[in-house]
């Protein structure tokens, strides 16, 4: 059964880069079918996706968070990465880590959906001087 | 976007209740939606999906049902593990996937 779970600081000061890994075990990040996920929530508010990666490579973001964001994968470790750049208190939340399965198996160019199936158990991060 | 907007926010119910949660969107889906589960402190949980199937493990008194706008999640007779937050998913990633704002369930 595949498992994940973020690590990362608990704490970013503003204007600086928040960074988060989500270690997958019990699968191999590379077998395909699924897109790696990163989703956020606020304190006491609902969810946000923030965005996603293929282990090939291949990203797709929010497009409000486009600009600050980077989302990577190593697949020889089977983890993959979160960068959001110039923090602010926006950005506090609680960050998840996501398998993503790809419902139809693929995605063409008008679509692409996606269903988050299993989840980490989140961490806090606090954006505070 | 396609947004969803999930009503009520907030109920009020009695173990054994039937409960029924409504997600709307401002455009057709199709049958491409999701319910999920968040407990307290916890990650959210899938709970249905598409629309009307249920995933493994989840309990029989939970259903799902719609399509294109208007969906449904019913609780046939709410269990006190039920109570809990639950929001909605619309699965098209283009341009973005969105949640809905959540109905929390809480015990009368």
């Amino acid at each position: 059964q595949v498992q994940l779970q973020e690590s990362g600081p608990g704490l970013v000061k503003p204007s600086q880069t928040l960074s988060l890994t989500c270690t997958v075990s019990g699968g191999s990040i590379s077998s395909g079918g699924y897109y790696w996920s990163w989703i956020r929530q606020h304190p006491g508010k609902g969810l946000e996706w923030i965005g996603y990666i293929y282990y090939s490579g291949t990203t797709y973001y929010n497009p409000s968070l486009k600009s600050r964001l980077t989302i990577s994968v190593d697949t020889s470790k089977n983890q993959f990465s979160l960068n959001l750049n110039s923090v602010t208190a926006a950005d506090t939340a609680v960050y998840y880590c996501a398998r993503s399965l790809i419902v139809l198996g693929y995605c063409s160019s008008a679509n692409c959906y996606v269903v988050f199936d299993t989840w980490g158990q989140g961490t806090m991060v606090t954006v505070s001087s | 976007d396609i947004q969803l907007t999930q009503s009520p926010s907030f109920l009020s119910a009695s173990v054994g209740d039937r409960v029924t949660i409504t997600c709307r969107a401002s455009q057709g889906i199709s049958s491409y939606l999701a319910w999920f589960q968040q407990q307290p402190g916890k990650a959210p949980k899938l709970l249905i999906f598409p629309a009307s199937t249920l995933q493994g493990g989840v309990p029989s008194r939970f259903s799902g049902s719609g399509s294109g706008t208007e969906f449904t999640l019913t609780i046939s007779s709410l269990q006190p593990e039920d109570f809990a937050t639950y929001y909605c998913q619309q699965l098209n990633s283009y341009p973005g996937l969105t949640f809905g704002g959540g109905t929390k369930v809480e015990i009368k």
